[in-house]
């Protein structure tokens, strides 16, 4: 089936360690986004990618680091991560740059339940 | 500052009629989103707004007035299905989306 694949569906971190949360999409999306989802709060946008080998900052960008190489592939890196970084991350994608050519309908992966101790 | 306002949650009964609002201020305006969330699942896209009026998609029916800053969705004969969390998202003149917290809607029999 058709989508975006996100990995691990959950994990549990020692603060300060590295940790990358994956995301693949076999639609071959042009834009792909990381959020993240807090209780309380709307979704916040860590980074953003409008196509392969660009990337961009969002509200929240501080600790991520993101790289898109190739259309597929979006991984989140949280460099040392923190208490405050746990949260339900979501990777997603549109067929193209919201708001240019399409109604800007997201397709969103599970998500990734991330805790750091 | 952008901001949304939603309700945090609503209680209706199966069978019935539920509106849930949104109001939005945001620097420019692209477009209104409803999108639905399941608990514990990702959430998935509804509608979509950028002309005042009402859009009807089976059940469900949205609403927008930019002149207000305000939308709401309308879901009509409620099944034990629809309970989830209903999230309103406005795109600002950078085509950014703005988020929500999310109403949580429970159905009751």
């Amino acid at each position: 089936i058709a989508g975006i694949t996100q990995a691990p569906t959950s994990q549990i971190l020692a603060a300060g360690r590295r940790m990358t949360l994956r995301c693949t999409q076999d639609m071959r999306h042009n834009a792909m986004y990381w959020y993240r989802q807090d209780l309380g709060l709307g979704l916040r946008l860590i980074h953003y990618s409008n196509t392969a080998g660009t990337t961009g900052k969002g509200e929240v960008p501080d600790g991520y680091s993101v790289s898109r190489a190739n259309t597929d592939d979006f991984p989140l890196t949280l460099a040392s991560a923190v208490p405050s970084q746990t949260s339900v991350y979501f990777c997603a994608s549109s067929d193209s740059i919201l708001g240019q050519e399409n109604t800007g309908e997201l397709f969103f992966g599970e998500g990734s339940r991330l805790t750091v101790l | 500052g952008q901001n949304i306002d939603q309700p945090t949650e609503m209680t209706a009964t199966e069978g019935a009629i539920v509106q849930i609002n949104c109001t939005y201020q945001t620097s420019g305006f692209n477009g209104l989103f409803w999108y639905q969330q399941h608990a514990g699942e990702a959430p998935t896209f509804l509608s979509y707004n950028v002309l005042d009026g009402l859009e009807e998609k089976g059940r469900f029916s949205s609403f927008l007035s930019r002149s207000k800053g305000y939308s709401y969705l309308l879901l009509k004969e409620l099944q034990m299905k629809d309970s989830a969390s209903y999230l309103c998202a406005a795109m600002d003149s950078n085509y950014q989306l703005i988020w929500g917290a999310g109403t949580k809607l429970i159905i009751k029999p």
